[in-house]
């Protein structure tokens, strides 16, 4: 399988926990991205990395929240002290820089009790 | 404002008929794009098709293609010959150039097409 993959694909979790989720992009697209759908919405954008540099972060993503992306391969997002708002569908996206096209992984859905 | 706006919460259509799914966008920028994607229960985002605003003609993928009225701002989704393996919720999204973020997508709150046998 050659698409984006992400795991886990759900994750239940305790209100204050930490939680980590990570992003395998479709091979050689440098483009990396991270987005958030609650129920009856569309994706929002997280941030973005092109190759390892973190070069956005929406105002969504708050201190609780980091993403990286080490050898500019695999990305993590990081969720500490989770709230029940975090509940969530956390979607990873990838692209390479000359295309416009952004490929979506299968999401992970988070629920924080 | 909404940037991208889809009026139909749900449709529904007859297997092997065509559907229309309505999305218009407000951008001031000359230069943007202007994407389609399913989303089945499992929850990923699939691509369908694909439109540049400097495109002269209208994009087509197989049984989809993208009605683009630039003057109206509307992109709108036509799926011919509905298959049941259509029924998802589908979601009209933009890339602007503006500000140097030319790259991330905003979605419009989709529409849930399900198709009858």
């Amino acid at each position: 399988d050659t698409g984006v993959s992400q795991d886990p694909r759900h994750k239940i979790t305790k209100r204050g926990q930490n939680v980590t989720f990570r992003c395998d992009p479709i091979s050689e697209h440098n483009r990396l991205y991270w987005y958030r759908q609650t129920l009856g919405q569309g994706p929002e954008f997280l941030t973005y990395f092109q190759n390892e540099a973190q070069l956005e972060k929406s105002r969504l993503l708050s201190d609780r929240f980091s993403a990286e992306r080490p050898k500019g391969s695999f990305s993590t997002l990081e969720i500490q002290r989770t709230e029940q708002g975090d509940s969530a569908m956390y979607l990873c996206a990838s692209s390479f820089w000359t295309q416009e096209t952004q490929y979506f992984g299968p999401g992970t859905r988070l629920l924080v009790l | 404002a909404q940037k991208i706006t889809q009026t139909q919460p749900g449709m529904f259509v007859q297997e092997k008929e065509a559907v229309t799914l309505d999305c218009t966008y407000d951008t001031s920028d000359p230069s943007y794009g202007l994407f389609w994607y399913k989303q089945p229960s499992s929850g990923e985002m699939i691509f369908l098709i694909y439109q540049g605003s400097y495109d002269q003609q209208n994009a087509t993928e197989g049984r989809y293609s993208l009605n683009f009225q630039k003057a109206r701002k509307s992109a709108n989704l036509v799926i011919s010959a509905s298959q049941l393996g259509d029924s998802a919720m589908y979601f009209c999204a933009m890339r602007e150039s503006s500000g140097g973020s030319n790259y991330k997508l905003t979605f419009g709150k989709g529409t849930l097409l399900t198709v009858n046998p």
